[in-house]
C-alpha cells in the first residue's frame, strides 16, 4: 500500500522556538492530509492540501505542499505549550484507503 | 454535537472470548473506517466501508470483521481475539472518503487488552 516516511520522530523544543515536521512519499500524491492528536486524545483534523506548491496557514501554523507533490511540511512558529502532541499526516492510497505516517511526538518545555 | 462514538472506551478480555467495539456517527457520512494505533507503528487501518453493504480490507485485516448494515453504525468484531491485538482503536468517519476533500472525525478510542 501507499507509504510515507514522516520524520522526525521526535522533537524537543523550548517554548517560542519554531518546530517543523515532513512528510515524504516515493510516488506523487494526489493529496496530503495533516491530525494532531493530543496526549491520551484522538487525531484531530487540521487540514488538506491538493495542490502543487500550496501553503496554508492557520494562526501560527504553516503548512506547504512539495511543487513535485511528493512531500509535505507542517511549520509551528513561536510554540507555546498548547502545541504539545503528536502531529500525522496521512495520504491517500489505493482504493480509498489512507494511510498516516508515523507521526512527530512534540514536546514544549517552559 | 456531531460526533463518532465508540464503546467501550476500555475492554480486558481473555484470548478467544469474541468481543464487539461499537462506532456510531451522527453526521451522515458515507465513509468510515477502524484503525489501530500502536506506539511506533502510528496509526494502521483495519477496514474502510464507503457505504451501507460495502466493506474493504485496509492494511491490517487479518483477525477482524466488519459489517455496515446500517449508515450509522460500522461495528467492529474479533471473533478469537488474541493477544497481539491489544491496541488502542479508533474509528473514524467522513464525507466520500479520502478523496473527498473532507478530513476525517475520530472516536475517543478503544483501549483494548487481551490476556
Amino acid at each position: 500500500g501507499q507509504q510515507v516516511m514522516q520524520i522526525p520522530q521526535y522533537q524537543h523544543v523550548q517554548e517560542g522556538e519554531d518546530f517543523t515536521t515532513y512528510c515524504n512519499s516515493s510516488t506523487t500524491l494526489s493529496n496530503i492530509q495533516w491530525y494532531k492528536q493530543r496526549p491520551g486524545g484522538h487525531p484531530v483534523f487540521l487540514i488538506q492540501l491538493v495542490k502543487s506548491g500550496e501553503v496554508k496557514k492557520q494562526k501560527r501554523l504553516t503548512f506547504q505542499f512539495g511543487e513535485a507533490k511528493k512531500n509535505s511540511s507542517l511549520h509551528i512558529t513561536a510554540t507555546q505549550t498548547t502545541d504539545v502532541g503528536t502531529y500525522f499526516c496521512a495520504v491517500t492510497g489505493g482504493g480509498n484507503k489512507l494511510t498516516f505516517g508515523t507521526g512527530t511526538q512534540l514536546k514544549v518545555e517552559l | 454535537e456531531a460526533q463518532v462514538t465508540q464503546n467501550p472506551r476500555y475492554l480486558i478480555t481473555v484470548t478467544g472470548k469474541k468481543l464487539t467495539v461499537t462506532c456510531s456517527q451522527n453526521m451522515n457520512h458515507e465513509y468510515m473506517s477502524w484503525y489501530r494505533q500502536d506506539p511506533g507503528l502510528g496509526l494502521r487501518q483495519i477496514y474502510y466501508s464507503m457505504n451501507v453493504e460495502v466493506t474493504d480490507k485496509g492494511d491490517v485485516p487479518e483477525g477482524y470483521k466488519v459489517s455496515r448494515k446500517e449508515k450509522r453504525n460500522f461495528p467492529l468484531i474479533l471473533e478469537s481475539p488474541s493477544p497481539n491485538q491489544t491496541s488502542l482503536y479508533f474509528c473514524a468517519s467522513s464525507f466520500f472518503g479520502p478523496q473527498g476533500g473532507y478530513g476525517y472525525t475520530f472516536g475517543s478510542g478503544t483501549r483494548l487488552t487481551v490476556v
